[in-house]
């Protein structure tokens, strides 16, 4: 079956520009989940929907991130004016009920090269 | 201090061995650990989550938690040069928020 997609898989921005990141998650999964991974590290959350609400953006680093999902599926990441400290892997997850961190399914990430 | 902390490796093990990976952790509000297989440019892939203390086998692999030690391990019988990745364990208080370790490089070399 189908898992989690993301798009695009590469990015390359100038320091300065805004990028959107997409996310699908598998159909009919209830929560989805966005990390940011350094290299070399672990992903770090970032920010929690359940459906259409975003319940928990503690992770977001700054104002210039900002994520929807309007519908309750597909989900979008937005970086304004993005810095060269922005270059990671943005990682998206969902899961089939609401808040279950413990069985996420994982697309395979956006790399983002800030220049 | 960081609430996961993980040894990085890189660990190198011959085909067949046995393979021991761990993490401790700080946050006595973590109920459920989960250990992630994540391959070169792919997405974290997971392998087991166990609630709470005690011990889950599923094939080759065993998950082990000590809550009164915060301490997790993940063995991995019969290794195979297919396991060669790095191993993420992650934590959770129950909740959506998950807090991952950094994540330990292993080779298994034929």
């Amino acid at each position: 079956g189908a898992g989690v997609s993301q798009s695009p898989r590469y990015k390359v921005a100038k320091r300065g520009q805004d990028v959107a990141l997409r996310c699908d998650p598998i159909s009919g999964h209830v929560s989805l989940f966005w990390y940011q991974q350094a290299l070399g590290q672990g992903p770090e959350f970032l920010t929690y929907f359940q459906n259409e609400a975003q319940l928990d953006k503690s992770g977001l680093p700054s104002d210039r991130f900002f994520a929807e999902r309007p519908e309750g599926s597909v989900s979008t990441l937005k970086i304004q004016r993005t810095q060269q400290e922005d270059s990671a892997v943005y990682l998206c997850a969902s899961s089939p009920s609401p808040g279950q961190g413990e069985t996420q399914y994982f697309g395979p990430g956006t790399r983002l090269l800030v220049l | 201090q960081k609430e996961v902390e993980q040894d990085p490796g890189p660990l190198s093990v011959p085909e067949g061995a046995i393979v021991s990976l761990n993490c401790t952790y700080s946050n006595s509000a973590f109920q459920y650990f989960m250990w992630y297989r994540q391959y070169s440019r792919k997405g974290p892939e997971l392998l087991m989550y166990t609630y709470s203390s005690g011990n889950k086998e599923d094939g080759r692999f065993t998950a082990q938690v000590d809550k009164s030690s915060k301490y997790i391990s993940l063995f991995i019988r019969d290794s195979q040069p297919s396991d060669s990745a790095t191993y993420l364990c992650a934590m959770s208080g129950g909740y959506q928020k998950v807090t991952f370790g950094t994540g330990t490089k292993l080779q298994v070399i034929p």
